[in-house]
């Protein structure tokens, strides 16, 4: 069964960092992109970032680009999100997707987990 | 960046009937176009792609249409199971960007 597992997340104070991860299993992982999206509890779905399956490709929404860092370890089946700098309008419920098409950047998320919740504040 | 707009924000149907929702893009591209159901606490799960491709084990009551900029999700008869908050999201552009829901209600 394809599955993903986020983890990482918590309570962090403004400006300060924190590394989510995401465990995929029941897939050929290194032939997938991945993304993460975040979502306010109660508000709509913002995209944040795409990592390739090689990892030689990633791109970032506006609002995370030169303070978040996608990395992933094809031979652990996890990718990373590295959080720096933090800010209060970052807290949010972080998922991990999979692109329904193997060796595409680009294409729907057929596979999600369940997210893990970030929280920024003093 | 390519805006999403959904229509309308709540939508009130009986089971058994028929819902349509709709989204709006504000660039035309062809078919890079998905929908997403999510309920509370749960995470999206995928419905359609590609505009009107239906994805692994989802019901036939679910059909997409549309392309350039108007989208559409319809669900033939609404059953219990199908109210929830549904978005699209266009994959055509980085970045790429969903629409703010729509949510579907019991009337």
């Amino acid at each position: 069964e394809e599955q993903l597992v986020e983890s990482g997340g918590g309570l962090v104070q403004p400006g300060g960092s924190l590394r989510l991860s995401c465990a995929a299993s029941g897939f050929t992982f290194r032939s997938y992109a991945m993304h993460w999206v975040r979502q306010v509890p109660g508000k709509g779905l913002e995209w944040v970032a795409v990592i390739s399956g090689s990892g030689g490709s990633t791109y970032y929404a506006d609002s995370v680009k030169g303070r978040f860092i996608f990395s992933r370890d094809n031979s652990k089946n996890t990718v990373s999100l590295q959080m720096d700098n933090l800010r209060a309008e970052d807290s949010a419920v972080y998922f991990c997707a999979k692109v329904i098409v193997a060796r595409f950047i680009d294409g729907a998320f057929d596979l999600w987990g369940p997210g893990t919740m970030v929280t920024v504040s003093s | 960046e390519i805006v999403m707009t959904q229509s309308p924000a709540t939508l009130s149907v009986s089971p058994g009937e028929r819902a349509t929702l709709s989204c709006r893009a504000s660039q035309s591209f062809s078919s890079n176009l998905a929908w997403y159901q999510q309920k509370p606490g749960q995470a999206p799960r995928l419905l359609i792609y590609a505009a009107s491709t239906r994805a692994t084990g989802i019901p036939a009551r679910f059909s997409g249409s549309g392309s350039g900029t108007e989208f559409t999700l319809t669900i033939s008869s609404l059953q219990s199971e199908d109210f929830a908050v549904y978005y699209c999201q266009q994959y055509n552009k980085w970045p790429y960007s969903f629409g703010r829901g729509t949510k579907l209600e019991i009337k």
